[in-house]
């Protein structure tokens, strides 16, 4: 129940076209759903967050859309560039404690 | 600005031996600490966080310890490594806002590799 299930493991995209990695989560006390990006020898940074009482958020190319019902969210990278190319992580978290549960993580590869 | 630092960047060590990461973090005051490991195809797994000096939570029962002698100070050890314990080990704070969900900021990791 406290587990975050994250797919694809891998994935490649050609340059200009959108990237999709999806996360499902079973525990309904989850209350936040941030990404992290991280970059080969470095550690994860925060990319983008959202709550569930909305059902998209956009930052620049970066999108997430979040299904209550479907206990599912997901990431979306419009026009990917190579310097996306990178392993990104899906997490969830809840109220009242510090921890997140991250998902396996997605290494995206985006071909020039 | 804020600024973490984690040391050593890579360590090789043979079986049995004893292990001492550190990690130490600069611009801010009491923050939560944090040590994950991240192991390929597992994701990033919480091992330790603390709250304040001399406050630990354990989330994975192991050979692992981790201790805070300082306020912007965090270290991980083990009196005696396993094979299973390679992998990259990340040092992350927050800010201590349990409400708002504060970000983690991650070091750039250890890459532990027990022979």
């Amino acid at each position: 129940q406290q587990q975050v299930k994250q797919s694809p493991q891998s994935l490649i995209v050609q340059k200009g076209g959108i990237s999709i990695i999806n996360c499902a989560y079973e525990n309904t006390a989850f209350d936040y759903f941030p990404w992290y990006q991280q970059f080969p020898g470095k550690g994860p940074a925060l990319l983008i967050a959202i709550r569930p009482d909305v059902s998209e958020k956009k930052e620049g190319r970066f999108t997430i859309s979040f299904n209550k019902s479907a206990k599912q969210f997901s990431l979306h990278i419009m026009d990917s560039q190579p310097g996306d190319s990178a392993t990104y992580f899906c997490a969830a978290g809840y109220s009242g404690t510090y921890k997140y549960i991250f998902g396996t993580g997605t290494r995206l590869k985006v071909l020039a | 600005s804020q600024t973490i630092h984690q040391w050593p960047a890579t360590l090789v060590q043979p079986v049995g031996s004893p292990l001492s990461l550190e990690c130490t973090v600069e611009g801010t005051s009491n923050p939560n600490l944090y040590w994950y490991r991240q192991a390929a195809g597992r994701g990033l797994q919480l091992l330790f966080y603390s709250v304040g000096i001399g406050q630990i939570s354990s989330e994975v029962p192991q050979n692992l310890s981790a201790s805070r002698p300082q306020d912007r100070q965090f270290i991980l050890s083990s009196k005696k490594l396993l094979l299973s314990d390679s992998g990259f080990y990340l040092c992350a704070w927050s800010v201590p806002d349990r409400g708002n969900h504060p970000p983690l900021h991650f070091g750039n990791g250890t890459r532990l590799t027990v022979t």
